[in-house]
């Protein structure tokens, strides 16, 4: 069955340095994507990266990177250089595309940011 | 350009009363749509799925129900709301069959007391 994992609830990070967010997924469809998406306190879903499953190179989108290790199963998140406005919930999610157009959601992470 | 609405922004509804959330999709056609709800701090759960008109694809069994009507229009409802219905309720779009991100609406905050 589809299923996505973030085991950190929440995260601290000082002002200017590197996080890593985890997420694994879990999926018997061999073609499918992978979405992280920020949520502020306003509540809004911003869309933050992308990678599909087929993809040879690690996605990358400004200070955001995903390291993809495809047999490992992990689709981890890296904020390079955060920023205080980086603070907010994060979720990992992931899309079927041979199947189903399920696209479900990790619990997510909330990152705090201090200066 | 494609936009995304839903409505109400926000609801507070008495224990027992029905409920409808609606969102629209405009600038794209036969998209895929889906209904999410996060509880407070919580993450987003799958509530139904939709890749046609008439479509409907549920995940999790409640007192919740989903319509398609019209290709770019969306419903969320119910005939007797409980209490652990309170929470955010994301409409979002995809277009079918592709890799491209998710689309959300603002969503709408539904508080049953």
């Amino acid at each position: 069955a589809q299923k996505i994992t973030q085991t950190q609830p929440g995260m601290f990070v000082q002002e200017k340095e590197a996080v890593t967010l985890d997420c694994t997924y879990d999926t018997s469809d061999p073609s499918y994507g992978l979405f992280w998406y920020k949520q502020p306190s306003s509540g809004e879903m911003i869309f933050l990266i992308y990678q599909g499953s087929y993809d040879q190179q690690n996605a990358t989108e400004g200070r955001y990177s995903l390291n993809f290790q495809k047999a490992r199963k992990s689709a981890n998140l890296v904020i390079s250089a955060s920023q205080l406005g980086d603070s907010a919930m994060y979720f990992c999610a992931m899309r079927e595309l041979s199947n189903t157009d399920k696209l479900i959601f990790g619990t997510g992470t909330r990152l705090q940011v201090f200066p | 350009s494609q936009t995304i609405h839903q409505w109400p922004a926000t609801l507070v509804q008495p224990v027992g009363s029905p409920l409808s959330l609606e969102c629209t999709v405009e600038g794209t056609s036969n998209p895929n749509l889906y209904w999410y709800r996060q509880a407070a701090g919580r993450g987003l759960q799958l509530l139904f799925y939709s890749v046609g008109i008439g479509q409907i694809s549920s995940e999790v069994p409640q007192n919740l129900s989903a319509s398609r009507p019209q290709d770019r229009q969306f419903i969320l409802s119910s005939k007797k709301l409980l209490l652990s219905d309170s929470g955010f309720y994301l409409c979002a779009w995809t277009r079918g069959r592709g890799t491209g991100e998710l689309f959300f609406g603002e969503g709408s905050r539904l508080t049953v007391l």
